[in-house]
């Protein structure tokens, strides 16, 4: 089945940086990446996704980037604000209508 | 239109007892899924299920959990004499077509604590 590795598992950045959050996936027939954002006691929430068939996304300050050679894909967070401190899951969607989530990674933005 | 609806938002069981947790999918949607989150750690699948047909219960524990999603009605994960490493976040997720349409929309969770 599908395995999704996500780095680094804690992130802090000063307000007015980027973050960068990366996850590998291991099933080359996995067509969908979406990316969510969980706040603490809350459910998570879709906040960008990626399909297999484009490289690159952008929505205001944050993007995501997709290798399908490399299996890699990765979230970008500019001008980051204390409001984008939040734990982020990275996941993978595979035939077999199976969402497969890395280990999250959580993002404190220092003020 | 309503986002996903689970109940109990909390609930609290002693050990062997039953618990039920219920998810009423966004209005269209008959895909649902659900996830459990143990403290401090990500989501793992454990089930997918149509209107009346269980479609993929490879994380779902053997014994003791159950899952339906029956023609009228919540889809309901059903957990038999719980022990304490039941304890955890379970979310239901639904989405409209499945294979065509992959975005999973969350519910607000049921935080089980066994006692």
């Amino acid at each position: 089945g599908e395995n999704v590795e996500q780095h680094p598992s804690t992130l802090s950045v000063q307000e007015g940086d980027s973050a960068v959050i990366k996850c590998t996936y291991s099933d080359s027939a996995s067509n969908y990446f979406p990316w969510y954002k969980q706040e603490l006691g809350k459910r998570p929430q879709l906040i960008i996704d990626i399909r297999s068939n484009v490289g690159e996304k952008k929505d205001q300050r944050i993007a995501v980037t997709l290798n399908k050679t490399a299996k890699h894909f990765s979230l970008h967070i500019t001008e980051t604000q204390p409001e984008d401190s939040a734990v982020y899951f990275c996941a993978a969607y595979n035939a077999g209508n199976m969402l497969t989530f890395g280990g999250g990674t959580r993002l404190m933005v220092k003020p | 239109n309503a986002g996903v609806m689970q109940n109990p938002r909390h609930l609290v069981r002693r050990r062997g007892q039953e618990a039920r947790l219920r998810c009423s999918p966004m209005k269209g949607h008959s895909h649902v899924y659900w996830y459990r989150q143990l403290p401090e750690e990500g989501l793992k699948f454990m089930v997918y299920l149509q209107k009346e047909n269980i479609i993929d219960e490879s994380g779902m524990p053997k014994e003791r959990f159950s899952a339906e999603f029956p023609k009228e009605g919540p889809s309901i994960l059903r957990i038999q004499q719980v022990v304490r490493g039941d304890s955890a976040a379970y979310f239901c997720a639904s989405s409209p077509f499945g294979k065509a349409s992959y975005e999973q929309y969350f519910g607000p969770g049921t935080r089980l604590t066994v006692t």
